[in-house]
C-alpha cells in the first residue's frame, strides 16, 4: 500500500536551474497539496488542488508552478531555482471532506547552491 | 485568518511519565483540529482529530487530546511515555467556513524527547 509517493528523494541544483518534483497518490483522493518545511517554521502551503483540473495558490507560491496532471498526480516545478528555495518539500492528499486528515509522502530534500 | 501556536520548541519527559504537548489556536468560527507526528526523514503521520462532539479525542499509539473551546487549546497527551514516542509533533487547524476549506495551518512543531 504505497499511499503518497514522491520523487526524487534528494536533489542538488545550481542557482537558476529548473526541475520538477513529482507526486502520485493511490488512495483515490480528490485533493492534493504541496508544502515546504523549514526549521522552526512548520509546514507552509505552496499550492493545492482541490480537485482534478483546479489549482490554487497557498501561502508561499512565488517561484513555483504546479500541474494537476490527473487525479493521481500533482507536480511542482521550480523554473529558476534560488538558494531561498532550499527546503524539504512534502506532497499530501486528502479526501473530499475538509474534516478528513491529509496523508503525506516522505518528502524531497532539495538543496540549491 | 486562522493560526496555531505551539509554545514549546522542545519537551523532555522521562519514560513512563505522562506527557503533554501544548497547542493553542485562533479562528473566527469553529475549528477542525489535528495532531500529526513526524519521525526523522519521514513525512507527517496523522495521530488524531477533533471535529465536533466529545472534547476528549483518542487517537493512534495511545495518544489523546482535549479540546477546550474557552481556552482555545488542543493539547496532546499520553498517560505513559515511551522512548519510541520521541519525534516532532505538529498541531494543525482548519476553520470550518466556505472559502477556507481544505487549507490547513500548521504550528511550528514541538520536538518531544523521551528519556530512558
Amino acid at each position: 500500500n504505497a499511499g503518497v509517493t514522491q520523487t526524487p528523494k534528494f536533489q542538488v541544483l545550481k542557482t537558476g536551474q529548473s526541475m520538477t518534483l513529482q507526486c502520485a497518490q493511490d488512495m483515490n483522493h480528490n485533493s492534493m497539496y504541496w508544502y515546504r518545511q523549514d526549521p522552526g517554521m512548520g509546514l507552509r502551503l505552496i499550492y493545492y488542488s482541490a480537485s482534478e483540473g483546479t489549482t490554487d495558490k497557498g501561502e508561499v507560491p512565488n517561484g513555483y508552478n504546479v500541474s494537476r496532471l490527473n487525479k493521481r498526480e500533482f507536480s511542482l516545478r521550480l523554473e529558476s531555482a534560488a538558494p531561498s528555495q532550499t527546503s524539504v518539500y512534502f506532497c499530501a492528499s486528502s479526501g473530499l471532506n475538509s474534516n478528513q486528515p491529509q496523508h503525506f509522502g516522505d518528502g524531497t530534500r532539495l538543496s540549491i547552491l | 485568518a486562522q493560526s496555531v501556536a505551539q509554545p514549546e520548541d522542545q519537551v523532555n519527559v522521562a519514560e513512563g511519565n505522562p506527557l503533554t504537548v501544548k497547542c493553542t489556536y485562533s479562528v473566527s468560527g469553529n475549528p477542525y483540529l489535528f495532531w500529526y507526528v513526524q519521525y526523522p526523514n519521514r513525512g507527517l503521520q496523522f495521530l488524531l482529530k477533533y471535529i465536533t462532539g466529545d472534547n476528549l479525542v483518542k487517537g493512534s499509539y495511545g495518544f489523546e487530546a482535549e479540546f477546550n473551546k474557552s481556552q482555545t487549546s488542543f493539547h496532546l497527551k499520553k498517560p505513559s511515555a515511551l522512548v519510541s514516542d520521541s519525534a516532532l509533533y505538529f498541531c494543525a487547524v482548519r476553520e470550518i467556513s466556505s472559502g477556507s476549506a481544505r487549507q490547513l495551518t500548521f504550528g511550528s512543531g514541538t520536538q518531544l524527547t523521551v528519556l530512558p
